[in-house]
């Protein structure tokens, strides 16, 4: 119940194009979800997250999209570039502040 | 800020020594997490801290781990002994009040022989 499933484990798109993560979940008792970039080296970001009271959030190229009937919600970039190939996680937090992560999906933009 | 700082960056040791690995989280953050990754079973919450209590560790792998957070600016944790399949990258995380997310170290990568 505490799982956060996530798909595709790994993504290649071309340049300019659009990349999609899907990600669910069962607890309902999850009340924020983040989404993280992480570079090789480097700890994971905060990228962008949303509420589920809420069923859409755009930052810039990043936009999720959150069903909460269905428990899932998912990451769009578009115009992908280059510098956005990393890994991707995206998360739940319970009320009492513990993230649960889903396995990661590597993005690779090639151009 | 200079944020959520880990020591050491790197950390290779022989398999059955004591390995202790640092973390200052970003001031005024009042959560504390640490996780550990690795390629198959990806980030794993291992244990968290509020207000330097520890939370929940149900995620700490064994007795051989342990942690501390004697004050709100430093973080330990401890594996005694050390095995080869404790090997991985492991991330310190702070937070306040969960709100705006954690803030992730840049990890400490340890290798056991």
């Amino acid at each position: 119940q505490q799982q956060v499933k996530q798909s595709p484990q790994s993504l290649i798109v071309q340049k300019g194009g659009i990349s999609i993560i899907n990600c669910a979940y069962e607890n309902t008792a999850f009340d924020y979800f983040p989404w993280y970039q992480q570079f090789p080296g480097k700890g994971p970001a905060l990228l962008i997250a949303i509420r589920p009271d809420v069923s859409e959030k755009k930052e810039g190229r990043f936009t999720i999209s959150f069903n909460k009937s269905a428990k899932q919600f998912s990451l769009h970039i578009m115009d992908s570039q280059p510098g956005d190939s990393a890994t991707y996680f995206c998360a739940a937090k319970t009320s009492y502040d513990k993230v649960i992560f889903g396995p990661g999906t590597s993005l690779s933009v090639i151009p | 800020d200079a944020g959520v700082i880990q020591s050491p960056r790197h950390e290779v040791t022989e398999m059955g020594q004591e390995v202790t690995l640092r973390c200052k989280p970003i001031s005024g953050h009042n959560s504390l997490f640490w996780y550990r990754q690795t390629m198959m079973r990806g980030l794993e919450l291992l244990i968290y801290f509020n207000n330097n209590v520890p939370i929940d560790d149900s995620g700490m792998p064994e007795d051989r781990f342990s942690a501390k957070m004697p004050n709100a600016s430093f973080s330990t944790l401890k594996i005694q002994p050390s095995e080869p399949r404790d090997s991985a990258v492991y991330f310190c995380a702070s937070s306040f009040e969960g709100v705006y997310g954690y803030t992730f170290g840049s990890g400490t990568r340890l290798t056991v022989v």
